[in-house]
């Protein structure tokens, strides 16, 4: 069981460049996250899906879109990229129902500089 | 979502229990409490969960007060890998519905340090 995988773990992009991170889970899970980690700071939500088709901004959107076709995968998309976007990048992914506030399962990270 | 306070940093012997307090004095009656720590910027490690009774698991015991406004996380026995920073969240779980579709906010967290 894979859990949650992000590709690729590193990447350096030059201003302007466009880039997608990709995110994939294998625990057939509804709700999917994507959150950014500043050095020091803590985790903030960039954006979040219920399940399929269905996308909504979290804290920190500007400067990314997502997309959710399948249950599987939801890939976060860097238009433009500015030094400002130099970050970690954690996907996650949670169960939608049953009782007993469902565990949210994180990805190992992906590490952005923006140069 | 409700707010959490914790101490910025704190120390702790091998060897000996860990106690780290969370204060979350505006949770809702449908927020849970939840622990995860985070290792080197390694993704965030799932540590506990709790709703009003305390739990225990294999990694940790959770004690949520009867009022439900603060919580320690107790490390029985911890050791120099339990050195991590440690986030305390309260998150309504998406089967609760409503608009907060189960996401966490993190806040700054508690680094712990265990020394030998």
């Amino acid at each position: 069981n894979a859990g949650v995988t992000q590709t690729p773990k590193f990447r350096i992009l030059k201003i302007g460049q466009s880039m997608t991170l990709q995110c994939a889970q294998d625990m057939n899970h509804n709700y999917m996250y994507w959150y950014r980690q500043d050095p020091g700071m803590g985790l903030k939500l960039i954006y979040y899906s219920v399940g399929a088709g269905i996308t909504d901004k979290g804290e920190v959107p500007n400067g990314y879109n997502v997309s959710r076709s399948t249950t599987e995968d939801f890939p976060l998309r860097l238009e433009l990229a500015a030094p400002s976007q130099t970050s970690v990048y954690f996907c996650a992914s949670s169960a939608r129902g049953g009782e007993g506030g469902n565990t949210i399962y994180f990805g190992e990270g992906s590490w952005l500089t923006v140069v | 979502d409700a707010k959490t306070t914790q101490p910025t940093s704190m120390d702790c012997a091998e060897g000996r229990a860990a106690n780290l307090p969370c204060n979350h004095s505006t949770i809702s009656g449908n927020e849970y409490v939840y622990w995860y720590r985070q290792i080197h910027s390694q993704g965030p490690q799932y540590i506990i969960h709790g709703l009003k009774n305390n739990e225990t698991n294999e990694m940790a015991s959770l004690i949520i007060t009867e009022d439900r406004k603060s919580s320690t996380l107790i490390l029985p026995h911890a050791t120099l890998r339990d050195t991590a920073v440690y986030y305390c969240i309260v998150r309504v779980p998406p089967s609760a519905g409503g608009t907060s579709y189960g996401k966490l906010t993190f806040g700054q967290g508690t680094i712990l340090t265990v020394h030998p």
